[in-house]
């Protein structure tokens, strides 16, 4: 079983600052890693698919990068809806079995 | 535009069934693959399930398998989860959420506001 690890898992920062998170997975899971953004009460939302595609709709401060099993969320500038809880989430091989990062919430400083 | 509406949650005894349903429209339902998806309170998201676009291959998480079905209904565009032999563990916010492939994809496009599950005596 494939586990996914998320640093940090709370990032106090500002509005207009830049936010840097972090996945890694036990072993390689290529390029298949999605991002999701779920605010409190709310369903999660699709950000990232396929390590560095952004969803439709999502705005370009949005980016993704990292293949195997080192991946980044950059933010680059916070706005006031950024804030939020951010999972990665990951597919096995065979049989497909998904599981999600433990998140990194991301808060006001 | 997507929509997922998820209906069936409750408070249920230990050991007991419940059923859930995800309506789902603004998309061709009988295309794509299907997932549930799971919260328990204060907590991360935990995948439970998914099915392909016609019901013929179907996998599951270890912790419901054996326990869990998923199910669904193409003439009705409506996705079922039934839950047997219900466990405090199992209490959680369910969501169904959209597979942007037929099969199973490696992410979930669009989501429900999901619909909450409390195993209690």
């Amino acid at each position: 079983e494939i586990v996914l690890t998320q640093s940090p898992a709370t990032l106090s920062l500002s509005p207009g600052e830049r936010a840097t998170l972090s996945c890694r997975a036990s072993q390689s899971v290529r390029s298949y890693l999605a991002w999701y953004q779920q605010k409190p009460g709310q369903a999660p939302r699709l950000l990232i698919y396929d390590a560095s595609n952004r969803a439709t709709g999502i705005p370009a401060r949005f980016s993704g990068s990292g293949s195997g099993t080192d991946f980044t969320l950059t933010i680059s500038s916070l706005e006031p809806e950024d804030f939020a809880v951010y999972y990665c989430q990951q597919r096995s091989n065979w049989p497909p079995l998904f599981t999600f990062g433990p998140g990194t919430k991301v808060d006001i400083k | 535009q997507v929509q997922l509406v998820e209906s069936g949650g409750g408070v249920v005894q230990p050991e007991k069934s419940l059923r859930l349903s995800c309506a789902a429209s603004g998309f061709t339902f009988s295309s794509f693959g299907m997932h549930w998806v799971r919260q328990a309170p204060g907590k991360g998201l935990e995948w439970v399930a998914v099915i392909s676009y016609d019901g013929s291959n179907k996998y599951y998480a270890d912790s419901v398998k054996g326990r869990f079905t998923i199910s669904r209904d193409n003439s009705k565009n409506t996705l079922y989860l039934q839950m047997n032999s219900l466990r405090a563990e199992d209490t959680a916010v369910y969501f169904c959420a959209k597979d942007p492939t037929a099969l199973t994809g490696y992410y979930m496009d669009y989501w429900g506001q999901g619909t909450l599950v409390t195993v209690s005596s």
